[in-house]
């Protein structure tokens, strides 16, 4: 299964909503597909599993939703701290992972 | 709750190497562990995981030529690395798995160079 994250650059404001798609090459069970947020010298963050729950201690202002083949993960209110690199991710039936290329999430 | 990566360095083409990723808070044992790559100004590309079970499984690219395992005693995760290429160069993370599912808790990352 290949992951096609789009835009690949995404130029906002903050305050401004940020919506981020996942696209499956085939469908996909939801409670498998996870988002994380990557800064520049960091390890990624989880933010969503199963495709709509935040993990531990994400701000509300995250939202994930879709099914099937298509994913979006939603920033309601940008604040200075979300620019940063998105990858969706999925568990698969071959029991190996997958990553999209990412969305790049950058200060208009 | 963390993992403490390290064994990161400068290698050359057809070298061997061996990162470690200390966990705490958390046992190794139970839990499904991977690690995970980035190459230089690129995406995140999953390499390896071993199972709660002791079972193992490769991305293709490394497959035959890394290994992956762990010591329970002393709860760490190791990655052997063996026949290095170019292209091996990122920083590898490890990783631990959410209800196998997705990553929750990732270590700071280990920078491995193949090059001569």
């Amino acid at each position: 299964i290949v992951l096609t994250q789009s835009p690949g650059t995404l130029s906002l404001s903050p305050g401004e909503r940020a919506t981020l798609s996942c696209r499956a090459s085939q469908s996909i069970s939801s409670s498998y597909l996870a988002w994380y947020q990557q800064k520049p010298g960091q390890a990624p963050r989880l933010l969503i599993y199963g495709a709509s729950t935040r993990a531990t201690g994400i701000p509300d202002r995250f939202s994930g939703s879709g099914s099937g083949t298509d994913f979006t993960l939603t920033i309601s209110r940008l604040e200075s701290e979300d620019f940063a690199v998105y990858y969706c991710q999925h568990y698969g039936s071959s029991l190996r992972y997958t990553f999209g290329q990412g969305t790049t999430l950058e200060i208009k | 709750v963390q993992l403490v990566g390290s064994g990161g360095g400068l290698i050359q083409p057809g070298g061997s190497l061996r990162l470690s990723c200390a966990a705490s808070g958390f046992s190794v044992s139970t839990n499904y562990m991977s690690w995970v790559r980035q190459a230089p100004g690129k995406g995140l590309e999953w390499v390896s995981v071993i199972h709660s079970d002791g079972n193992t499984d490769y991305a293709d690219s490394v497959k035959g030529r890394f290994i992956i395992s762990r010591d329970n005693s002393n709860n760490t995760l190791f990655l052997q690395m063996n026949s290095l290429r170019a292209e091996d160069t990122a920083l590898y993370f490890c990783a631990k798995s959410r209800l196998r599912r997705s990553f929750d808790i990732w270590g700071q990352g280990a920078l491995v160079t193949v090059s001569s």
